[in-house]
């Protein structure tokens, strides 16, 4: 069965602060993976995906295909940064999403 | 382009009620979604449809139905409402013409069964 956790609901931080957000994943084949993020009140939007290999709003996520992780990181966090985010793999038809972290970063 | 849009964007029913949510994109994606999002329990598929006329089955199908009769257009119907559907759904669309299988989303409509 496809499946994606999330190991931790919540992470609370102060601006300026290291952030990773972990994800593991179990799905046959091999997936494309996405992060998500949903800020308060709004819509949920791609944050990055991992074939673009790409850094969005200075966050980066590392895929580790031996531990089947796909860890999403930024070095210094941003009080606009406080959201919640979802780890998504998935194939051509649809996406599994995890259960969500939110994150909150204090000023 | 609208991208995706919902309606209704809030909505309370009785127990037993009926209604259908309406899902239209503009984007002409093949594919289209209904989620549920519920607190601690994430983004839930409902149903999904891979072109028009298509639909099937995802994660939490039941008590609700689904039909694809536009391209641009997936509608949500519930046909009598109980409590445990209250909740925030979302719309999505992607596949074929959008990049690498993303997903797009509408705002989101707020339903509570009382």
């Amino acid at each position: 069965a496809q499946r994606v956790t999330q190991p931790e609901k919540l992470l609370s931080v102060f601006k300026g602060a290291p952030v990773e957000l972990k994800c593991n994943y179990s799905y046959s084949g091999s997936p494309e993976l996405f992060w998500y993020v949903q800020y308060s009140r709004q819509r949920l939007q791609l944050l990055l995906r991992h074939i673009s290999r790409e850094s969005i709003k200075g966050f980066t996520a590392d895929l580790n295909k031996g531990e089947t992780s796909f860890h999403l990181k930024k070095p210094f966090a941003q009080e606009e940064d406080s959201a919640m985010y979802y780890c998504a793999p998935g194939g051509s038809e649809k996406l599994v999403f995890g259960k969500g972290m939110k994150l909150t970063v204090n000023p | 382009n609208a991208g995706v849009t919902q309606t209704p964007k809030f909505r309370v029913l009785k127990t037993g009620q009926s209604m259908t949510l309406l899902c239209a994109q503009d984007m002409n994606h093949e594919y289209m979604y209904w989620y549920r999002q519920d607190p601690g329990m994430g983004l839930r598929l409902i149903h999904y449809s891979v072109g028009e006329g298509t639909t099937a089955k995802g994660e939490v199908p039941d008590g609700y139905n689904v039909s694809r009769l536009k391209k641009q257009n997936f509608l949500l119907g519930l046909e009598s409402a109980a409590p445990s559907q209250t909740s925030v759904y979302f719309c999505a669309s992607g596949g074929p013409g959008s990049l690498s299988y993303e997903q797009y989303f509408g705002p989101g409509t707020r339903l509570t069964v009382t």
